[in-house]
């Protein structure tokens, strides 16, 4: 039983390129939500998905997109990278109302 | 001023010490609360969850939630090195879609020396 899985696990990008981060859990939740972790900031909510056919903007949704391909998969893209996007992106799945269970982050670098 | 708040430590304590973690927060609607250990390079992992206020104990790990003051704790006994890691407190209310969206503190790096 994986989780959540998040590929890639590192990526460089360049100021410009465009990027999509993968996310699947195989537990069957609903809501699944897209995070970045930054020193001193903490986990900050970038867009959620609450059930399957919706999206919600998070905290700082600005300069990111995200896909809910199905219920098991949530993909946030990148369209135009910027240096300030350089984070550790994390998903995570619940269910209703319950606490969340994480992946093992994508570190993304924006040169 | 954050919604969540949380010492960012160090902390350092030697192995087998009694280690005291808090958070406060602003926000009277949030009713969850749940704590997360991250080791480096990993993923949080959930610790410890707890609807309103009271303790919850689950082997080492006691936590508290004080909602009249709006202040959290995780006791953890007996310390182990293994313990070495960064905790994560988090919060929530009670969303209308179901979805259980999480404030977080900044984390509380915590070493156990062997």
């Amino acid at each position: 039983n994986a989780g959540v899985t998040q590929t890639p696990k590192f990526q460089v990008l360049k100021t410009g390129q465009s990027m999509t981060l993968q996310c699947a859990q195989d537990m069957n939740h609903n809501s699944m939500y897209w995070y970045r972790q930054d020193p001193g900031m903490g986990l900050r909510l970038i867009y959620y998905s609450a059930s399957e056919g919706t999206t919600d903007k998070g905290e700082v949704p600005n300069g990111y997109n995200v896909s809910r391909l199905n219920k098991r998969e949530f993909s946030l893209r990148l369209e135009s990278a910027a240096p300030s996007q350089t984070s550790v992106y994390f998903c995570a799945s619940s269910e209703f109302w319950q606490p969340q269970h994480f992946g093992d982050g994508t570190r993304l670098s924006i040169l | 001023q954050k919604e969540v708040e949380q010492d960012p430590g160090p902390l350092s304590v030697p192995e087998g010490a009694i280690v005291s973690l808090n958070c406060t927060y602003s926000n009277s609607a949030f009713q969850y609360f749940m704590w997360y250990r991250q080791y480096s390079r990993k993923g949080p992992e959930l610790l410890m969850y707890t609807y309103s206020s009271g303790n919850k104990e689950d082997g080492r790990f006691t936590a508290q939630v004080d909602k009249s003051s709006k202040y959290i704790s995780l006791f953890i006994r007996d310390s182990q090195p293994s313990d070495s890691a960064t905790y994560l407190c988090a919060m929530s209310g009670s969303g209308e879609t179901g979805a259980n969206n999480l404030f977080f503190g900044t984390g509380t790096r915590l070493t156990v020396i062997p």
